[in-house]
């Protein structure tokens, strides 16, 4: 049972434009969102996080939406940079003090063109 | 600081065979989680370790076990290895278990 759900496995946005990654949970005691960034040979990188009692988290060209009611959160970048392509994760965890268990989605690659 | 760092980076084994899998953490880090990483099944969480207890587990079988040492250097271990079991194993420390964790480059671990 995939608990979290990343259903577009890649996205392809030219340089400059919005990205937006979606990404929906089935676990209503998931309280805790984060996003990862992943290049290839390397582990993924903390981009992002944001905890249920918020609905927007932003972090400079990264801004992260929860929809609690819809179980569905969102990752938006703006402008997009070549340098963003890789692919994004989308985890959660129950409660901010449970981080050192993530539940991951499968991932969505992320191409900007230049 | 340097980072997680995972020890091989990378590994061949043949199916039935045993292998052991190094992580250090961050320094000042205490605890250790780590992840099975497959095209198929994205990522998935194994085991964490706080103060060299076991906090939280996994839905792998008994053959994948950990344990983590007063360094807070840890290890996790696979038992008669299968083919499926060939993957990224990812290890990730955080200060505590209430903070943003960091990954390490992972082991590519090939079985044939």
């Amino acid at each position: 049972d995939q608990q979290v759900k990343q259903n577009s496995p890649s996205l392809s946005v030219q340089e400059g434009r919005i990205s937006i990654l979606n990404c929906d949970y089935t676990n209503s005691m998931f309280d805790y969102f984060l996003w990862y960034k992943k290049y290839p040979a390397e582990g993924p990188t903390f981009l992002i996080s944001i905890s249920s009692i918020k609905d927007k988290n932003e972090d400079g060209r990264f801004t992260v939406f929860l929809n609690k009611s819809a179980k569905h959160l969102s990752l938006h970048i703006v402008p997009s940079q070549p340098g963003d392509s890789a692919v994004y994760f989308c985890a959660a965890s129950v409660g901010s003090s449970n981080t050192g268990k993530l539940i991951f989605g499968q991932g969505t690659t992320l191409q900007v063109k230049p | 600081k340097a980072g997680v760092t995972q020890t091989p980076r990378y590994l061949i084994k043949t199916r039935g065979q045993q292998v052991t899998l190094s992580c250090s953490p961050i320094s000042g880090h205490r605890s250790v989680s780590w992840y099975q990483q497959t095209p198929g099944q994205g990522l998935q969480f194994l085991f964490e370790y706080f103060s060299e207890t076991q906090r939280n587990k996994g839905n792998f079988p008994g053959r994948f076990s950990g344990r983590q040492f007063s360094n807070s250097r840890s290890e996790m271990n696979v038992s008669t290895l299968e083919l499926g079991d060939s993957a990224l194993y990812l290890c990730a420390s955080s200060p505590q278990a209430t903070d943003t964790q960091y990954f390490g480059p992972g082991t590519r671990l090939t079985v044939l």
